[in-house]
């Protein structure tokens, strides 16, 4: 079955900017929508914002301004970016699919739910 | 912003019903979904469109969705399933979580 594994660097600079890869193994990542998702120490989840396999984005409008998702087909991979990083950025930050079914709202589309989790990765943001 | 709100914390006795409940403006003409989340573990997702369970997920959890209120209903509590719940739904093209429930079964 498909399994996500987020990666990288457990401990980053404030300012600085925050770098995760998403691989996705046992399946494909065409034709679903791809999110990262975050949780500070002892709080809820936030989402980060999503990235279809062609490439289109949504972002979180509370961290737009700081993020870009980008998608590798090729590696069956896609990332994260977060940049001008603080304290209140450490988080565990885990990776998503959007389930296979949704809806249109208007012009927009919505998966059904988030069906399959990576195990998470922790990031401190400390000097 | 949209906002879902839950209880912080939900009791309940093994064999027993819980219910978490979710609110949000018109919450009903939007999809919710559900997820479990266990100490150290990631999250899970328990019920989607409202009262659809995913493969694999026991028959005793169920939801429903009305007005401004999202229900997520365990029926037959177990030990196991003692675990943070969180709602989510969409709005605006963005994905919205509630700030999740601790269900204690005692």
């Amino acid at each position: 079955q498909v399994q996500l594994q987020e990666s990288g660097p457990g401990l980053v600079k404030p300012s600085e900017t925050l770098s995760l890869t998403c691989t996705v193994s046992g399946g494909s990542i065409r034709s679903y929508y791809w999110s990262w998702i975050r949780q500070p120490p002892g709080k809820g989840l936030e989402w980060i914002g999503y990235i279809y396999y062609s490439g289109s984005t949504n972002y979180n409008p509370s961290l737009k301004s700081r993020v870009t998702i980008s998608v590798d087909t090729s590696k069956n991979q896609f990332s994260l970016k977060l940049s001008s990083v603080t304290a209140a950025d450490t988080a565990v930050f885990y990776c998503a699919r959007g389930s296979t079914s949704g809806y249109n709202y208007g012009s927009n589309y919505y998966y059904y739910g988030m069906d399959v989790w990576g195990q998470g990765t922790t990031v401190t943001v400390s000097s | 912003s949209y906002e879902l709100t839950q209880p912080p914390s939900v009791s309940v006795s093994p064999g027993q019903t819980a219910s978490i409940t979710c609110s949000g403006d018109k919450l009903g003409n939007k999809y919710a979904s559900w997820y479990q989340q266990k100490p150290g573990q990631s999250p899970f997702l328990v019920i989607y469109q409202d009262t659809k369970r995913p493969s694999g997920i026991p028959e005793r959890f169920s939801g429903s969705n009305s007005g401004n209120t999202a229900t997520l209903t365990i029926s037959g509590t177990q030990a196991m399933d003692e675990a943070d719940y969180y709602c989510q739904a969409w709005d605006s093209n963005t994905v919205v979580f509630g700030g999740g429930t601790k269900l204690t079964v005692l």
